[in-house]
C-alpha cells in the first residue's frame, strides 16, 4: 500500500527564505505527483504537476523535483513571502496499468512566512 | 470555465438525517472523486467514478452513497447522517491522462 509522507509537519520561516518541503512515497509505481496549496478554511489550489517520466518542474519562485529511485520528491521556493503561508500536500497518483489512479495525500506541511 | 463546482458550502445537519451533497464539473473529465478532509487524517476518497455508470468504493465509504449518470455530475449522498461524518468534503476532477487533478471549495459539514 502506498504511504506518503511529508517532512516537516510545520515551518516556520522569516521573509526571505528560501526553503524546502519534503515529500516521501513508498511505491515508486506512480503515474504523477502533484504539489497543492491549501489556505486555512479554503480548497485546494494546484501547483505543480510531474509526470512519472519527468524530473522536475518550475513554476516562477516554486520547483518541484521528483527522485521516483528514492521515493521522493521536493517543493522548493525561493524568496518565501508573508502571501506563501498555507499548507502544502503533496499527491500521488498509482499508475494502475498505464491508467492514472486516485490520489493519495500526505498530511501535509503548514508553512509560516513571518515578515 | 468554473472548473468544480459543490454546492452547498456549509451544511448543519441533525443525527439521522439525509442529504446530497453536489458536485459538476464543466471540463468533460472523466475522472471525478470525492475526498474527506479530518483533522490529523489527511484527505481521504470516499467514492470514486471512471466515468457515466461507473462507480466504486474509496478508502472511507460506508454511510455514502454515490452515483453517476451524467459526465458533469457526481452527488454524494448521505443516507443517515451521524456525528463521525462531521468533516470537509472535497470533490476532484481530472481528465484521463496527463492532466492532474482539479478540486472545488469543498463542503463544510457538521452532523449534531
Amino acid at each position: 500500500k502506498q504511504e506518503v509522507t511529508q517532512i516537516p509537519a510545520a515551518l516556520s520561516v522569516p521573509e526571505g527564505e528560501n526553503l524546502v518541503l519534503n515529500c516521501s512515497f513508498t511505491d515508486s509505481a506512480i503515474y504523477n505527483l502533484q504539489w497543492f496549496r491549501q489556505d486555512p478554511g479554503k480548497g485546494l489550489t494546484s501547483l505543480l504537476l510531474i509526470q512519472s517520466s519527468q524530473r522536475e518542474q518550475t513554476s516562477g519562485r516554486l520547483n518541484a523535483s521528483l527522485d521516483k529511485s528514492s521515493g521522493r520528491s521536493t517543493l522548493y521556493i525561493a524568496a518565501s513571502q508573508p502571501g506563501d503561508s498555507a499548507t502544502y500536500l503533496c499527491a500521488i497518483s498509482m499508475n494502475y496499468g498505464g491508467s492514472q489512479g486516485n490520489l493519495i495525500f500526505g498530511k501535509g506541511t503548514k508553512l509560516s512566512v513571518k515578515p | 470555465n468554473a472548473g468544480v463546482t459543490q454546492t452547498p458550502k456549509f451544511q448543519v445537519l441533525k443525527t439521522g438525517q439525509s442529504m446530497t451533497l453536489q458536485c459538476a464539473q464543466d471540463m468533460n473529465h472523466e475522472y471525478m472523486s470525492w475526498y474527506r478532509q479530518d483533522p490529523g487524517m489527511g484527505l481521504r476518497l470516499i467514492h470514486y467514478s471512471v466515468g457515466a455508470g461507473i462507480t466504486d468504493q474509496g478508502e472511507v465509504p460506508n454511510g455514502y452513497n454515490v452515483s453517476r449518470s451524467t459526465t458533469e455530475d457526481f452527488p454524494l449522498r448521505l443516507l443517515s447522517a451521524a456525528p463521525s461524518q462531521t468533516s470537509v468534503y472535497f470533490c476532484a476532477s481530472s481528465e484521463q491522462g496527463y492532466y492532474g487533478y482539479t478540486f472545488g471549495s469543498g463542503t463544510r459539514l457538521t452532523v449534531v
